[in-house]
């Protein structure tokens, strides 16, 4: 079965610094791959997709990430933090073309 | 052109209450999905449809029940709630079961069992 690890279940960063959230995922077959960021109190917004066609992958509000097969890594970051990024952040992994499966998600909180 | 609605938004049931939670999408989409989110465990998938007539259960489909009778609605029944039924719930859609198709998410169903 297909599967994703998100590391750490809090990363902090100062305003302006590069945000990495890490995700690993397992799969026996290429990868689909998702990252969803939500807001407090509100469901998950769609930020950026993998879906074969470009390893380097851009997203909605600066984000982008990089799909590496060598490291079954899809790490998502953006250059410099702004305090409006403060929020959750899964990344998933559809799963035989039915289920998308979530990591645990990771919170970012941005300060100033 | 609404998206995916979930009602009600907030919820309050009693132990051993049924209750049902509704979700519409208006966007002709095939496939449709209940997620429950807990603090730390990310969402875990109740059950799923690939199209009307059928439904499939997820991770977590103890204690829920679900039916498909139209593309538009699939709604989640609680036939005897229970304290660890309290959680959020999210109900999601997506044009059809292809691995490639972006999943949207309708605003969530926060559900207290007392």
């Amino acid at each position: 079965a297909q599967s994703v690890t998100q590391l750490g279940s809090h990363v902090s960063v100062s305003e302006g610094a590069l945000v990495l959230l890490r995700c690993n995922y397992s799969s026996s077959v290429p990868p689909y791959l998702f990252w969803y960021v939500q807001y407090p109190n509100q469901g998950l917004q769609l930020l950026l997709k993998y879906t074969s066609a470009a390893t380097l992958v851009k997203g909605i509000n600066g984000f982008e990430a990089e799909f590496k097969k060598s490291e079954t890594s899809f790490h998502l970051t953006k250059p410099s933090a702004h305090m409006s990024d403060a929020a959750e952040y899964f990344c998933a992994v559809n799963q035989a073309g039915t289920a998308l499966i979530f990591g645990k998600g990771t919170t970012l909180s941005v300060s100033s | 052109n609404a998206g995916v609605t979930q009602t009600p938004k907030f919820q309050v049931l009693k132990t051993g209450q049924s209750m049902t939670l509704q979700c519409a999408q208006d966007m002709n989409h095939e496939y449709m999905s209940w997620y429950r989110q807990d603090p730390g465990m990310g969402l875990r998938l109740i059950h799923y449809s690939v199209g009307a007539g059928i439904t499939d259960q997820g991770e977590v489909p103890n204690g829920y029940n679900v039916s498909r009778s139209t593309t538009e609605d699939f709604p989640l029944r609680l036939l005897s709630a229970a304290p660890s039924q309290t959680s959020v719930y999210f109900c999601a859609s997506r044009p059809r079961a292809g691995e490639a198709d972006t999943q949207y998410f309708g605003p969530g169903t926060r559900l207290t069992v007392l």
